[in-house]
């Protein structure tokens, strides 16, 4: 059974940083590109990131370019984001997905998780 | 980037209604097109995917339509577990965007 299971989430001061990670179970997931998708508080949802299946190439949505960084271990199978210089409209729940095909030629995201809660305030 | 607007973005239905939810992008997308149904508190889940494709393990009632600009996303015979929000999403290019949802609602 595929699963991801997100963690790190919490409080977090403005400008403050948090790292959440994704633990990925039950596919190969070092095949497979994945995705950061987030959903502030009765919104709907914002695309984040994305990071291939070796971790050569990633894409950033321009509200988190510079600021956020999305890596992966391939080892640990699992996915990673490292959020810097947090601000008020980073709050939000942040998800992981599997992208169902590949980095460039992605058909849908076939799993989530349950998503983490990241809080920014003072 | 390529925007994609959802219509209606509220509507109330029945139990047994058919409901139909339209997805236009601002640009060609090819079949590059997904559904998402999300029920709050909870992840989305993968409903549609190539623009009609059923995901596994999704109910026939559901089903979708459409290519380059225009696709709509078709509930049969609406069922109790089917209240919630939908969302469009278009794979065709970076950034993998969502449309801004359509919430169905119990009439």
């Amino acid at each position: 059974e595929v699963q991801l299971v997100e963690s790190g989430g919490g409080l977090v001061q403005p400008g403050g940083s948090l790292r959440l990670s994704c633990a990925a179970s039950g596919f190969t997931f070092s095949s497979y590109a994945m995705h950061w998708v987030r959903q502030a508080p009765g919104k709907g949802l914002e695309y984040v990131s994305a990071i291939s299946s070796n971790g050569g190439s990633t894409y950033y949505a321009n509200s988190v370019k510079g600021r956020f960084t999305i890596s992966r271990d391939n080892s640990k199978n699992t996915l990673y984001l490292q959020m810097g210089s947090l601000r008020a409209e980073d709050m939000a729940v942040y998800y992981c997905a599997r992208d169902s095909g590949s980095f460039t030629g992605a058909l849908a995201f076939d799993y989530w998780g349950q998503g983490t809660l990241v809080t920014v305030s003072s | 980037d390529i925007q994609l607007t959802q219509s209606p973005s509220f509507l109330s239905a029945s139990v047994g209604d058919r409901v139909t939810i339209t997805c236009r992008a601002s640009q060609g997308i090819s079949s590059y097109l997904a559904w998402y149904q999300q029920k709050p508190g909870k992840a989305p889940k993968l409903l549609i995917y190539a623009a009609s494709t059923l995901q596994s393990g999704v109910p026939s009632r559901f089903s979708g339509s459409g290519s380059g600009t225009e696709f709509t996303l078709t509930i049969s015979s609406l069922q109790p577990e089917d209240f919630a929000t939908y969302y469009c999403q278009q794979l065709n290019s970076y950034p993998p965007r969502f449309g801004p949802g359509t919430k169905v609602d119990i009439k």
